[in-house]
């Protein structure tokens, strides 16, 4: 099945960095990829969907302005985290637009960050 | 709007016990729901689908459109069975919008 790598699975920085989360398809040609965030203990909530050679759509709530997304080829998505504060620390992941007639979405295995 | 809700946060049984995962979701229209899950250190994979209609590592699950549910279900909890399980509703031909996730526990 489709693979898709996530990097770096875990980050610690300072307050007032910025923070580049990648996420790869490593055997197919991605258009579209989903980012999610997860705080402790509660669900994944979708943060936005990346779309290959266009601006990337964010769900309500979300600052745009801090949370980056870029997906300039089919195969690379990635997401900067602008200056983080402590409360950005949560856990990140990312996941190919799955095909619902196969009935499969292809998860990265997600990124830890921490802010100090 | 659509939303899916798992009402218990974590659910502990003993080996050998029965296991009801819960799943209550809100759409209007015909809903396709999946189940997720996450063992520890590892990344969120599918578990099955409604429309299969098929056992995986022996759980089963049933859409009951009247009680707008698809509780997970397996009768004989296995340790290896521990992990955070998440049921998902599509949103059009993709699969963004999950529950909060139930931590299943099975002890030994």
């Amino acid at each position: 099945g489709a693979v898709v790598s996530q990097h770096p699975s875990w980050v610690i920085c300072k307050s007032g960095t910025s923070v580049k989360i990648e996420c790869r398809s490593l055997d197919f040609q991605a258009t579209t990829m989903f980012w999610y965030r997860q705080f402790p203990k509660q669900s994944l909530m979708l943060m936005a969907t990346s779309n290959e050679g266009s601006k990337a759509t964010y769900e309500q709530g979300v600052e745009k302005d801090k949370f980056l997304i870029n997906h300039a080829s089919l195969t690379l998505s990635t997401l900067t985290v602008t200056s983080a504060h402590p409360e950005d620390s949560s856990f990140y992941i990312c996941n190919h637009k799955g095909d619902l007639q196969r009935a499969e979405a292809f998860f990265g295995q997600g990124t830890r960050l921490t802010v100090v | 709007a659509q939303r899916v809700t798992q009402p218990e946060k974590l659910l502990s049984v003993f080996k050998g016990a029965p296991v009801e995962l819960k799943c209550n979701y809100s759409y209007s229209g015909s809903p396709e729901l999946f189940w997720y899950v996450q063992y520890s250190r590892q990344r969120l994979q599918l578990l099955l689908r409604h429309i299969s209609r098929e056992s995986i590592k022996g759980f089963t699950a049933d859409l009951n459109k009247g009680e707008t549910s698809f509780h997970l279900k397996k009768p004989f909890a296995q340790e290896e069975d521990s992990a955070m399980y998440y049921c998902a509703l599509p949103r059009g031909s993709y699969i963004p919008t999950f529950g909060r996730g139930t931590s299943l526990i099975v002890h030994p």
